[in-house]
């Protein structure tokens, strides 16, 4: 079946570091892939996605680049604000409506 | 956009009681709606799909006696957990879709239940 792993949190950082949340996972077929985010309080929003191999999702500053050799769907970011706290969901859909989930990254930036 | 309005935020309840989550799509009409489940530190978990005047279908190992999911309309879909015991307690999260589309989830802010 179709899972997601996502590194465990939480991810601390001072604001302007660069950021990189690990995600990987595994699919059967060509799945779409996608990182959202939720703010305390808040529902999950769609960060940014990427429907096939090579192609790069981008918004708000965040990045992230499906590769299939490596089953990968890295976010980074060059340079966060305490604004960008927040937990972050990677998750991929293969066939269907369903999405698979991570299990989610907290991230905390510092002033 | 699209919003997603989920209610109550939060809710204790006693064991034995059951309690109404709700999940309205407050400015378009939702033709499916997912409900999930979430357990600290894991992933969010699809427990079933809502299709406006139909059944829900359940995932594999969710009770629908238990998590019982009503659509009755475009805009509003609910799950009630029956007989609430404490390892019901959870967070609930709602998400609704316009067309079935990628592009077309919109999440509710989730319900935190905490059964007593």
């Amino acid at each position: 079946g179709n899972s997601v792993t996502q590194m465990e949190g939480p991810v601390t950082l001072s604001e302007e570091a660069f950021l990189t949340i690990n995600c990987t996972y595994t699919a059967t077929g060509y799945p779409s892939l996608f990182w959202y985010v939720q703010y305390p309080g808040e529902g999950l929003q769609l960060l940014l996605k990427a429907t096939k191999a090579d192609d790069k999702g981008s918004n708000k500053g965040f990045e992230a680049t499906y590769r299939k050799e490596t089953t990968s769907f890295h976010l980074e970011k060059g340079s966060v604000q305490v604004s960008d706290s927040a937990v972050y969901f990677c998750a991929l859909k293969s066939s269907g409506d369903k999405l698979t989930f991570g299990t989610g990254t907290r991230l905390a930036v510092r002033p | 956009g699209a919003v997603v309005s989920q209610h109550p935020s939060w809710v204790i309840c006693k064991s034995g009681t059951s309690v109404k989550i709700e999940c309205r799509s407050l400015d378009f009409q939702a033709t499916t709606m997912f409900w999930y489940r979430q357990f600290p530190k894991q992933s969010l978990m699809l427990m079933a799909t809502s299709n406006e005047g139909s059944k829900a279908t359940y995932e594999q190992g969710v009770e629908k006696d238990k998590f019982l999911i009503n659509h009755a309309s475009l805009t509003l879909s609910t799950l009630t957990v029956t007989s609430a015991h404490p390892e019901d307690s959870s967070f609930y999260i709602c998400s609704a879709s316009l067309t079935s589309t990628l592009y077309g989830y919109t999440f509710g802010s989730g319900t935190r239940l905490t059964v007593v």
